[in-house]
């Protein structure tokens, strides 16, 4: 089975270090989106490529959040200066127009 | 205008009985609603989903069903296994592709 792939899988950092998260869509899909989650807020979307353009990142702190997608095999998510309240599960998920998304295993983070 | 609700927030079933989770949402013109199931440190997995000129959609023990004119659909499990236990994620779509989530419901089926 076709899987999206994100690294790392938990980070622990302090406050302040920058912070990259990764993500191999499936091979072919030409969305990507990138969600965090946590207990408070719940699945937020945070930013949404169609064919390596961003459409959507307004639901990413500018001053510090940064998404990009280099080439079609990888997508980034970096945070910088990181805070504690960042702290959450960051997923990506990569789909299909038209078509349900594929959400990867996450990215596990903790800003002490 | 885009949120989902979803409810309960907790769902506590016998093994063998049946699960449902209710959502509703305001914006008429959401075209895509797929439900999700997550297990703990995994992603979201999509699990059935149905789009507003049917009424209702059945796969296995999982049935969707949609009330247009109520603007609410759910999520039915049939024959509730412990297996099943997950937290369960509404969504509706725009586009086919952005998805507004509901807050989720932790489901617990016991033995």
């Amino acid at each position: 089975d076709a899987r999206v792939t994100q690294t790392p899988r938990h980070k622990v950092t302090e406050m302040g270090q920058e912070v990259t998260m990764r993500c191999q869509p499936i091979l072919g899909h030409n969305t990507v989106f990138w969600y965090r989650q946590t207990m408070m807020q719940g699945l937020e979307l945070l930013a949404y490529f169609r064919n390596r353009a961003p459409l959507d990142d307004s639901g990413m702190p500018k001053d510090r959040f940064s998404a990009e997608m280099p080439d079609a095999t990888l997508a980034t998510l970096k945070i910088q200066p990181s805070e504690p309240r960042d702290s959450a599960v960051y997923f990506c998920a990569s789909g299909l127009v038209h078509r349900p998304q594929h959400f990867g295993d996450g990215t596990r983070l903790s800003i002490l | 205008q885009q949120q989902v609700k979803q409810s309960p927030q907790s769902l506590i079933v016998q093994k063998g009985g049946i699960s449902i989770i209710n959502c509703a949402y305001e914006n008429t013109a959401f075209d895509y609603f797929p439900w999700y199931q997550q297990f703990p440190g995994k992603g979201p997995a999509l699990l059935i989903a149905i789009r507003p000129d049917v009424s209702e959609k059945k796969e296995g023990r999982f049935t969707i069903s949609f009330n247009k004119s109520a603007k609410q659909f759910s999520l039915h499990i049939m024959d509730s296994q412990p297996g099943d236990s997950a937290t369960y994620f509404c969504a509706a779509s725009l586009d086919g592709q952005n998805f507004v989530f509901g807050p989720g419901t932790r489901l617990s089926v016991l033995p």
